[in-house]
């Protein structure tokens, strides 16, 4: 299996233009989790998924936020308007039966608003 | 929030001497894992330690966990310049599965 995949792999943009994040996740996992990471804040989980459903999206910053997940292979995660301070890690990992076995990551999306 | 913190913040060493990172979390736990970090990269799974084992080895690691200081430990022993990354600790939040991961420790190992 080529892990998780994740594209982009860099993204610089220019504020208020909308962003797309594309994740495929290791093929038979359930579980899809959406992560952000900054130095000020660390890693944070935004979303995550189960069986293609969104399960928790507490961490989504804003409404400017949104995923999907319309099938067991494929999760996007949107920013519409972006904004200077979504600049940003965003790592997409997968796994199966909950994380009892680890979770996989992808190498993740630098994202760069000017 | 966050569950885990990691201590200390960074630690940098001589190729060959040993690396203790810490890792503390404030509620129960029903599994702990940590986590590398290369630059500019994703996190790697290491391990995963499970509430009612005490240590865990896989290769060079050495995990601990003790549920009653509710810390855990990892070892790197004999350490290797391909060692320095940031390392993570990661725990469920409350009665959660999903774990949440500390700031991590930046670990140096010099040639």
């Amino acid at each position: 299996d080529a892990g998780v995949i994740q594209s982009p792999r860099h993204e610089v943009t220019e504020m208020g233009q909308e962003v797309t994040l594309r994740c495929k996740p290791i093929s038979g996992h359930d579980y899809l989790f959406w992560y952000r990471q900054t130095m000020m804040r660390g890693l944070e989980l935004l979303i995550y998924f189960n069986n293609n459903v969104p399960i928790d999206d507490s961490g989504m910053p804003e409404d400017r936020f949104s995923a999907k997940m319309p099938n067991a292979s494929f999760s996007t995660l949107k920013i519409q308007p972006s904004e200077p301070r979504d600049s940003a890690v965003y790592f997409c990992a997968s796994s199966g039966t909950g994380g009892n076995y680890g979770y996989t990551f992808g190498s993740g999306t630098r994202l760069t608003v000017v | 929030s966050q569950q885990g913190e990691e201590d200390p913040q960074a630690l940098s060493i001589q190729e060959g001497e040993n690396a203790t990172m810490n890792c503390s979390y404030k509620t129960s736990i029903n599994n702990l894992q940590w986590y590398r970090q290369n630059s500019g990269r994703g996190l790697v799974h290491l391990i995963l330690i499970r509430s009612n084992e005490r240590e865990k080895h896989s290769g060079r690691l050495r995990v601990t966990l003790d549920t009653s200081k509710k810390s855990s430990s990892l070892l790197i022993t004999a350490s290797r310049a391909a060692d320095t990354a940031s390392y993570f600790c990661a725990s469920p939040l409350g009665g959660s599965y999903i774990p949440t991961f500390g700031r991590g420790t930046s670990l140096i190992v010099h040639p």
